[in-house]
């Protein structure tokens, strides 16, 4: 029963390089959602998809692109990084939107810009 | 409870102890609350919910207190064990697909 996948665990990226982060959950939820954590603030969501075929800003959207690929996928893309975007990336999911339901969440994605 | 500063509030109980955290949060229009762990290395893993309409909701060996009144809500755990080492934070949703999270508290439990 994986849940939500996350890959890479762990990357390192130099200013100015570009990445993909991949998410793949696998509960047929229709809600997708993209948060970094940096510490000692909150969870901060960057993009979300309520539903496949659409995808929304969140709170820090800027320097960042998604893609819902399928009802399963949802990536995360830096064009262009920067140190600033050094942080450990969240992929989640629910069945439907944040109202009255939880989010299940991958195991992250640790990114370093040096 | 919450903090504005770089380290997370610590919260260290015996083992066998009855441990109760914390949170203020900042939306009357929230309507939907939920507590989250999070192990060392893992995600946040979703440990139960609680709606405006209610004031009290257990799990097992955990249970969620709301206040209304004052923005509070507080998840207690029973007989913490050294696997409820974490940290724990707080999210209150106010609408379809607005979540807010707190930073969280870090609980240690002493064998």
């Amino acid at each position: 029963n994986a849940g939500v996948t996350q890959t890479p665990k762990f990357q390192v990226l130099k200013t100015g390089q570009s990445m993909t982060l991949q998410c793949a959950q696998d509960m047929n939820h229709n809600s997708m959602y993209w948060y970094r954590q940096d510490p000692g603030m909150g969870l901060r969501l960057i993009y979300y998809s309520a539903s496949e075929g659409t995808t929304d800003k969140g709170e820090v959207p800027n320097g960042y692109n998604v893609s819902r690929l399928n009802k399963r996928e949802f990536s995360l893309r830096l064009e262009s990084a920067a140190p600033s975007q050094t942080s450990v990336y969240f992929c989640a999911s629910s069945k439907q939107g944040v109202n009255n339901q939880p989010q299940h969440f991958g195991d992250g994605t640790r990114l370093s810009i040096l | 409870g919450e903090s504005v500063g770089l380290h997370l509030p610590t919260l260290s109980v015996q083992e066998g102890d009855n441990s109760i955290i914390n949170c203020a949060y900042s939306n009357s229009a929230s309507d939907y609350f939920i507590w989250y762990k999070q192990e060392s290395g893992k995600g946040p893993q979703f440990i139960i919910d609680i709606r405006s309409n209610m004031d009290k909701r257990q799990g097992q060996r955990v249970t969620v207190l709301l206040n209304k009144t004052v923005k509070h809500l507080s998840l207690q755990i029973a007989a913490t064990q050294p696997g409820d080492s974490a940290v724990y934070f707080c999210a209150e949703g106010a609408g379809y697909q607005k979540v807010t999270f707190g930073i969280g508290t870090k609980l240690q439990v002493i064998p």
